[in-house]
């Protein structure tokens, strides 16, 4: 039974540029949501996706937004990335009848400079 | 609005002695309440969590974590812990449905000193 899985692991990018990062939920999940880890803290709450629309969304700038396909995968966009996006990035899955119990992915480190 | 309050930031414990892990949330309605490990550059792994019913949750790991709604706390722990278990341990809580984004605390450095 294949977890969530994110890709890419790791990534550099330059001030000002845009990124997308990619999720794949757990078998079965359909609800997919987005965190932001910086070094040393918890996971912030970015925003909740379910049947291809944003659900919830946490107190992050519009230059954040998401996607989630038909087959419930997601992905995370961020425009014009300061330095202060460098951070880890993390997926969950979960059901939309239970969607509060989320299983994480391994993340994808982004590192803006 | 909810919040998580983790109140130690690093715990030391001698392998194969008991811990505690506090954790203590504000919430103006009904919440579910999780504990998630995080290993070294890895994601997060759900140990156990209290969504409704028996106040004693158990988890993996051999650790389990009481619910005391009059005290707002949620404490982790183990009877016997090994070195496995040196980790970042996280206290999260959610509302119902709606609501269900997880709101963290800022985490406790489990060190386990052989």
């Amino acid at each position: 039974d294949a977890g969530v899985t994110q890709s890419p692991t790791h990534l550099i990018k330059t001030r000002g540029q845009q990124v997308t990062l990619r999720c794949s939920p757990k078998s079965g999940h359909d609800t997919v949501s987005w965190y932001q880890q910086a070094l040393g803290q918890g996971p912030q709450f970015i925003f909740q996706y379910y049947e291809e629309e944003e659900r919830q969304r946490g107190n992050f700038p519009d230059r954040f937004s998401g996607h989630q396909f038909p087959n419930y995968s997601s992905e995370l966009n961020v425009n014009a990335l300061l330095l202060g996006d460098s951070a880890l990035y993390l997926c969950a899955s979960s059901l939309f009848q239970d969607a509060a119990t989320q299983y994480f992915g391994p993340g994808t480190r982004l590192l803006v400079l | 609005a909810q919040s998580v309050t983790q109140l130690d930031s690093q715990v030391p414990v001698f392998e194969e002695a008991p811990v505690e892990l506090r954790c203590n949330y504000s919430s103006s309605v009904s919440v579910y309440l999780f504990w998630y490990v995080q290993y070294p550059n890895q994601g997060l792994q759900l140990l156990l969590k209290y969504l409704s019913g028996s106040t004693l949750v158990k988890g993996i790991n051999g650790f389990e974590a009481e619910f005391n709604k009059s005290q707002t706390s949620f404490h982790l722990r183990k009877p016997s812990v090994h070195i496995s278990d040196t980790a970042e341990y996280f206290c999260a809580v959610s509302g119902d449905f709606g609501n269900e984004k997880l709101t963290f605390g800022t985490g406790t450095r489990l060190t386990i000193i052989p």
